[in-house]
């Protein structure tokens, strides 16, 4: 089955422990982005790769770090979770650009005391 | 400042009828515009899409109508079943950085009433 896979679904942290949420896709897609949901805000994007070793920035990048070292595989790393960063994360998947849209993961709920 | 505004944060309408959601931007480089749908628990799923050249797609009951002069596009679901029942987001995005920069409205809980 075609699918975008997050781990772990659910997370509770305390503050300044470092901690990374795995993304990974079987459907050979170049482009990969992630996303945190927050209430009356949308879907906000945190970084996004358009292939291997190619990665950049979108609205709210600010204490997140991504890696893309293999296609199917894009982790978000918080080196120092503070509690602004509770929030419903998702990681998505793309063939092509533009009008073909995401395939998105299930997300993981992060909290962090 | 929000470049996407989906400004009614829900709809109720009655089965078998026709759902408007709707959906204004102000940045006027945007090209290309999609809907999402999102079930509780689960991840958002696309839906449809339109680019700038466009101002009608149609797929199957789901239809997306853009009005660039006005900054505007809406999405008519006809007719409304009780399985629409979700948050729907609107998403655009510019054509640099491989239109993968996308920017997505707050989202509208439409709930189709039986």
């Amino acid at each position: 089955e075609a699918q975008v896979t997050q781990n772990p679904r659910y997370l509770i942290t305390v503050t300044g422990k470092k901690l990374t949420v795995t993304c990974s896709q079987n459907m050979n897609h170049e482009y990969m982005s992630w996303y945190r949901q927050d209430p009356g805000l949308g879907l906000r994007q945190i970084y996004y790769s358009m292939n291997v070793e190619v990665t950049d920035k979108g609205d709210v990048p600010e204490g997140y770090k991504v890696s893309r070292k293999e296609k199917r595989n894009f982790p978000l790393i918080l080196e120092s979770p503070s509690p602004n960063q509770t929030s419903l994360y998702f990681c998505a998947s793309s063939y092509r650009t533009g009008i073909y849209g995401y395939t998105f993961g299930s997300g993981t709920r992060l909290t962090v005391v | 400042d929000q470049q996407v505004k989906q400004n009614s944060p829900s709809l109720s309408v009655q089965e078998g009828r026709i759902s408007i959601l709707n959906c204004d931007y102000t940045n006027s480089m945007f090209d290309y515009f999609l809907w999402y749908k999102k079930y509780p628990a689960e991840g958002p799923t696309f839906l449809i899409s339109i680019s700038s050249i466009k101002d009608k797609n149609e797929d199957g009951r789901f239809t997306v109508f853009l009005n660039k002069s006005a900054k505007h596009l809406s999405l008519h679901i006809v007719p409304s079943q009780p399985g629409d029942s979700a948050v729907y987001f609107c998403a655009a995005s510019a054509r640099d950085n491989y239109g993968q920069n996308f920017v997505f409205g707050p989202g509208t809980r439409l709930s189709v009433l039986p």
